[in-house]
């Protein structure tokens, strides 16, 4: 089963329009991370925002902020005042496993294309 | 400023061929991790390291290898390439994730992109 879902293989959004990216997440562990990375068209991954188990605050970070509703187990990101720069892939990501040992689980991405 | 390192960034090889790649951090992290990104598939671990000689499969180890021999140093083999094996492989790194900390941030190099025909 998967442990990571985004359902949106790509939106479109409009320059300066706010955008949320989907993310749903399964896990038992009651002590969990979720993230978020960015990765342009030249390929490297970029850490965007995290969010613990525990924090009792959504994550912001500038213009993404972390909408994390943990009974319905999603930690949707929202990028707020879109650029053309924000063009890009996104990657949900859950970290599991024991602590030292534990691992990041990653989603299959969302492409996000910002429009003039 | 370049901190993961993979050591080549596009790679050709045959069928059958071994074939290496390296991935060296300088940030002295004790944790290290392979990745394979497919379209449509995201990123899948392969393997991953937290400390010398010490490693752990990942979802998908069949058809690969790794090596720590060094604490800078992770390296990822595929004894005998495959065609389904063609793939971005990406190195991550990250320092062992102390009791209070909280993001612990993978750093992930710039991948090695492995044609195989």
């Amino acid at each position: 089963a998967q442990k990571i879902t985004q359902t949106q293989p790509g939106m479109f959004v409009q320059e300066k329009e706010a955008v949320t990216l989907d993310c749903t997440y399964d896990t038992s562990d009651p002590s969990y991370g979720l993230f978020w990375y960015k990765q342009p068209s030249s390929g490297e991954m970029i850490f965007l925002i995290y969010q613990g188990s525990y924090d009792q605050q959504n994550a912001t970070e500038g213009r993404y902020s972390l909408n994390f509703q943990k009974a319905r187990k999603s930690a949707n990101l929202v990028i707020s005042a879109s650029q053309l720069g924000d063009s890009a892939m996104y990657f949900c990501a859950m970290r599991e496993g024991a602590y030292n040992t534990d691992k990041l689980i990653f989603g299959t991405g969302t492409r996000l294309q910002v429009f003039p | 400023d370049v901190k993961v390192t993979q050591s080549s960034r596009y790679l050709v090889k045959r069928t059958g061929e071994k074939v290496f790649l390296e991935c060296v951090q300088d940030m002295d992290h004790e944790n290290m991790f392979w990745y394979r990104q497919d379209p449509g598939l995201g990123l899948r671990l392969i393997y991953f390291s937290y400390d010398v000689k010490m490693k752990e499969k990942g979802d998908i180890p069949e058809g690969y290898s790794v090596s720590r021999e060094k604490k800078e140093r992770f390296s990822l083999i595929l004894e005998s390439a495959s065609t389904n094996q063609t793939s971005m492989y990406l190195c991550a790194s990250r320092p062992s994730r102390g009791k209070n900390s909280g993001a612990n941030v993978l750093t992930f190099g710039a991948g090695s992109r492995l044609t195989v025909l």
